[in-house]
């Protein structure tokens, strides 16, 4: 079974700094692909970057990039420039050899001005 | 109309009410999914379709019968509800149902209460 750990259940970031979210996992499989999605209050899951285990560069997305450390199994969000419109919950998931995708816990992030 | 919609976007229901969740996407996807959010929960897989066919029954309860006409619609039928069924149901499409190379497109959600 596929496991995805996101410890941080919120976090508060100064408009224009950079913020940095964890995301670990869990999986036996080789093959197997990473996701962030972005979730504001409106409901809506928002698809932001992907990673694929066999990828050698981190993958990035505009201000999105993913520091995937594949010995550690370790897919962090880094968003930069933070503005006020990315305050929302923030998922991590994984989707390996059984077809599904499986989300972690999600951290909220909160942008101040 | 453009991405994945639902309709509706809200909706209230009693626990004897037959009621159908609705879900359209025009990206020309080949897989949809159903998916339940629940408060302080983690996203729990329903259904998956591919090329109209279920895949997928993540063990949901049988008030819940989906339904996929064609690779572009996909419904979520309702019937005596309880209410610990109250969450967002989220609809979602991608190209196909190898989910390890390929991202899911989510609709906006039903909110769903039952009363």
């Amino acid at each position: 079974a596929q496991k995805i750990t996101q410890t941080q259940p919120g976090m508060f970031v100064q408009e224009k700094e950079a913020v940095t979210l964890d995301c670990t996992y869990d999986t036996s499989d080789q093959s197997y692909g990473l996701f962030w999605y972005k979730q504001p209050s409106s409901g809506e899951m928002i698809f932001l970057i992907y990673q694929g285990s066999y990828d050698e560069q981190n993958a990035t997305e505009g201000r999105y990039s993913l520091n995937f450390q594949k010995a550690r199994k370790s897919a962090n969000l880094v968003i930069s420039a933070s503005q006020l419109g990315d305050s929302a919950m923030y998922f991590c998931a994984m989707s390996s050899n059984d077809y599904k995708l499986s989300f972690g816990a999600g951290t909220t992030v909160t942008v101040r001005a | 109309e453009t991405g994945v919609t639902q309709t509706p976007r809200h909706l209230v229901m009693g626990m004897t009410n037959k009621k159908s969740l609705k879900c359209e996407q025009h990206l020309g996807h080949n897989a949809m999914y159903w998916y339940k959010q629940s408060a302080k929960k983690p996203l729990e897989l329903m259904f998956v379709y591919n090329f109209k066919e279920q895949t997928e029954n993540n063990s949901v309860p049988s008030r819940f019968s989906p339904e996929c006409p064609n690779s572009s619609h996909l419904f979520l039928h309702l019937h005596t509800l309880q209410p610990e069924d109250s969450a967002l149901y989220l609809c979602a499409s991608s190209q196909d149902r190898f989910t390890r190379f390929y991202e899911q497109y989510f609709g906006p959600g039903t909110r769903l209460t039952v009363t």
